[in-house]
């Protein structure tokens, strides 16, 4: 099974700080890798498709990256709407299935 | 613009059984997957499967597999989840998404709103 490994669990940052948030899978992995952002009592937002394409409507502030193992999603210089936890996921075409990380929570400093 | 509308709260008591939909509109149903994840009380996300809303084709999370089957209703594009022999660590808030892609996409948006299943004696 595949298990993916995010980090930090916890990221303090004041507004306007660069956020880098890594996702570690524990096999080599194609590019099939979304991240999405969750707020309190919200569903989860989709904001990264195929490891790097950003989604409909999402702000060029975030960006991800990343192959093989090691993933990142990047957001440039937070914004105070921007403080949420984030979530990896890797998606298998077939059959389809999904793997999620444990999320990474980033808080304002 | 596209919507996923899920039906309100539930509360089961043990071994008993839940259906849950999610109401779609918007676009073409048939044109995109469906998938069903929980999320556990100040938990994560947890996947549990996903259905072709184009053949009825369906993958399960093996944690639920043989207590969940999902379904489609092509007549009013609605997508259903039911679990079966709930247990109390099914007490988790339910969401339904759809591949953002036709054609098997990596992400998935929207998302419905969320079901809140409680189990509890």
């Amino acid at each position: 099974d595949i298990i993916l490994t995010q980090s930090p669990a916890t990221l303090s940052l004041s507004p306007g700080k660069r956020a880098t948030l890594s996702c570690r899978a524990s096999q080599s992995l194609p590019n099939s890798f979304a991240w999405y952002q969750q707020k309190p009592g919200q569903p989860p937002r989709l904001l990264i498709y195929d490891a790097s394409s950003r989604a409909t409507g999402i702000p060029a502030r975030f960006s991800g990256s990343g192959s093989g193992t090691d993933f990142t999603l990047t957001i440039s210089s937070l914004e105070p709407e921007d403080f949420a936890v984030y979530y990896c996921q890797y998606r298998t075409k077939w059959p389809p299935a999904l793997t999620f990380g444990g999320g990474t929570k980033v808080e304002i400093k | 613009q596209v919507q996923l509308v899920q039906s309100g709260p539930e509360v089961r008591k043990p071994g008993a059984s839940v259906k849950v939909s999610c109401k779609t509109s918007g676009y073409t149903f048939t044109s995109h997957g469906i998938t069903w994840v929980r999320q556990a009380p100040g938990q994560g996300l947890e996947w549990m499967g996903w259905i072709s809303a184009y053949n009825g084709d369906t993958h399960y999370a093996q944690k639920v597999r043989g207590r969940a089957t999902m379904s489609t209703d092509t007549s009013t594009n609605t997508a259903y989840l039911e679990l079966r022999r709930l247990r109390s660590d099914d007490t988790a808030i339910y969401y339904c998404a759809r591949e953002a892609h036709s054609g098997g996409s990596t992400g998935f948006d929207p998302w419905g709103q969320g079901t809140l299943v409680t189990v509890s004696s």
